[in-house]
């Protein structure tokens, strides 16, 4: 079975500080891949980014940037410089087996 | 080039009732997958349709079911409702051809409610 765990229920910021989010998840498949959503307030999907299990380079892309390490089974999120219009809930998922397992989701508030 | 669409936005039922959801895939997809996501918790996986038949199905009872057409759209049937069943259920598609066959592009779902 796969399970997705987001331990961060809520995280509230100050415009421009730095906001990372937790996801631990759990295979017993050596091949997959593992996303971020955001689900801003209209309630559709937007896919962030995407990274498959052979690949743990770590990346920065804009303002978003992840740490994969299939050692401690974790792929993190950092959202940099944060946005008022960053304030959503993000979702991690793990994709395996034609179907994407969602975590509980955090819900990011940035004020002004 | 349209994305995802779904139809109604939102509907009201009672328990017992049946309801029907439709979703259009977005241009060049070929593959639909159904989602529901209740209230303040993540998608859940319901099913997969590829080439009119579904290809996976999650942890659902049989009174959810779904058809795919030859244009690729896709319905998802609920029979009996129970007030449980109340939630947003999202559309997602994929192509199966392609780099990435696995990026799912999500609708901005139907808001069900059962009372």
């Amino acid at each position: 079975a796969q399970k997705v765990t987001q331990a961060q229920t809520e995280i509230s910021v100050v415009e421009k500080e730095d906001v990372t989010l937790d996801c631990v998840y759990e295979t017993r498949d050596t091949t997959y891949y593992l996303f971020w959503y955001k689900q801003p307030p209209s309630g559709e999907l937007v896919f962030l980014i995407r990274r498959n299990s052979f690949d743990e380079q770590n990346e920065i892309s804009g303002r978003y940037s992840w740490n994969f390490q299939k050692s401690t089974s974790s792929f993190n999120f950092t959202i940099t410089a944060s946005q008022v219009v960053d304030s959503a809930v993000y979702f991690c998922a793990l994709w395996n087996d034609y179907k994407l397992s969602f975590g509980a989701g955090t819900t990011v508030t940035v004020r002004a | 080039d349209a994305g995802v669409t779904q139809s109604p936005t939102h509907l009201i039922k009672t328990r017992g009732q049946q309801v029907t959801l439709r979703c259009s895939p977005k241009s060049g997809h070929d593959t639909v997958s159904w989602y529901q996501q209740a209230l303040g918790q993540g998608p859940q996986f319901i099913f997969q349709y590829y080439e009119e038949e579904e290809r996976q199905r999650g942890n659902f009872p049989d009174r959810f079911s779904g058809h795919q057409f030859p244009n690729y759209s896709s319905e998802l049937n609920v029979n009996a409702l129970l007030l449980g069943d109340s939630a947003l259920y999202l559309c997602a598609s994929s192509s199966t051809t392609g780099t990435f066959h696995n990026e799912q592009f999500f609708g901005p779902g139907t808001r069900l409610t059962v009372l």
